[in-house]
């Protein structure tokens, strides 16, 4: 079984523009859990994903937003970008709730100059 | 605020030793334990995850153990070896469906 996996792998974005990052799941996991990691910092939770709706969000600012499509992919959006944004991004899947074993893609590296 | 606690931060072992660290979380409303290693440059990958109280899950020479009723969790290393350096998550898992994500133990074993 293909594992997760993130598009793209690295981004270069300047303050004030928007960026979307992509993410599909293990072939039949449902549920998509997105995090962030800024150097010196553990893994902060943005949002999970269940069919299509969000099921559950972290302590970040609206300019933070996410989807899921009916194949399960899920896309994450940071718009005005800020320059704290710079970060690694990763995604995570699980057949149906964060509950089982997380699967975690490889990220997504995000640098905001 | 679900607030999870990992101690120590860091922690220097020498190649050989044996140790061990603590995962602290609420238990009103839990459901489940989760470990995971984090490799430099790789993304975390799970260890355990553990359910019930008195749970203890092995996998070579790393064991965890789970006390539902105090909240707390042990991960303990056998003989560390080098590729053991890594930071060392644990997540707790409630009834409103959310994973909560302790700050990690970073773990260093010296040659």
């Amino acid at each position: 079984k293909a594992g997760v996996t993130q598009t793209p792998r690295y981004l270069i974005k300047t303050r004030g523009q928007q960026v979307t990052l992509s993410c599909s799941p293990i072939s039949g996991h449902r549920s998509v859990s997105w995090y962030q990691q800024t150097p010196g910092q553990g893994l902060q939770f943005l949002f999970e994903y269940f069919s299509e709706t969000q099921r559950n969000k972290g302590n970040f600012p609206g300019r933070f937003s996410g989807r899921q499509f009916s194949n399960s992919r899920s896309e994450m959006n940071v718009s005005t970008l800020e320059l704290g944004d710079s970060a690694l991004y990763l995604c995570a899947s699980s057949p149906m709730t964060t509950q089982e074993t997380q699967y975690f893609g490889p990220g997504t590296r995000l640098l905001v100059l | 605020i679900l607030n999870v606690e990992q101690s120590p931060q860091s922690l220097h072992v020498q190649e050989g030793d044996s140790t061990n660290f603590t995962c602290s979380f609420p238990s009103s409303n839990f459901y489940a334990l989760h470990w995971y290693r984090w490799e430099t440059a790789k993304s975390p990958e799970a260890l355990f995850v553990m359910t019930l109280n008195g749970d203890e899950k092995k996998k070579g020479r790393i064991s965890a153990t789970l006390n539902t009723k105090e909240g707390y969790s042990y991960l303990y290393i056998k003989g560390s070896q080098p590729e053991d350096s890594a930071t060392y998550l644990c997540a707790s898992f409630y009834s409103n469906y959310q994973l909560i994500w302790g700050a990690g133990t970073k773990l260093i074993i010296k040659p």
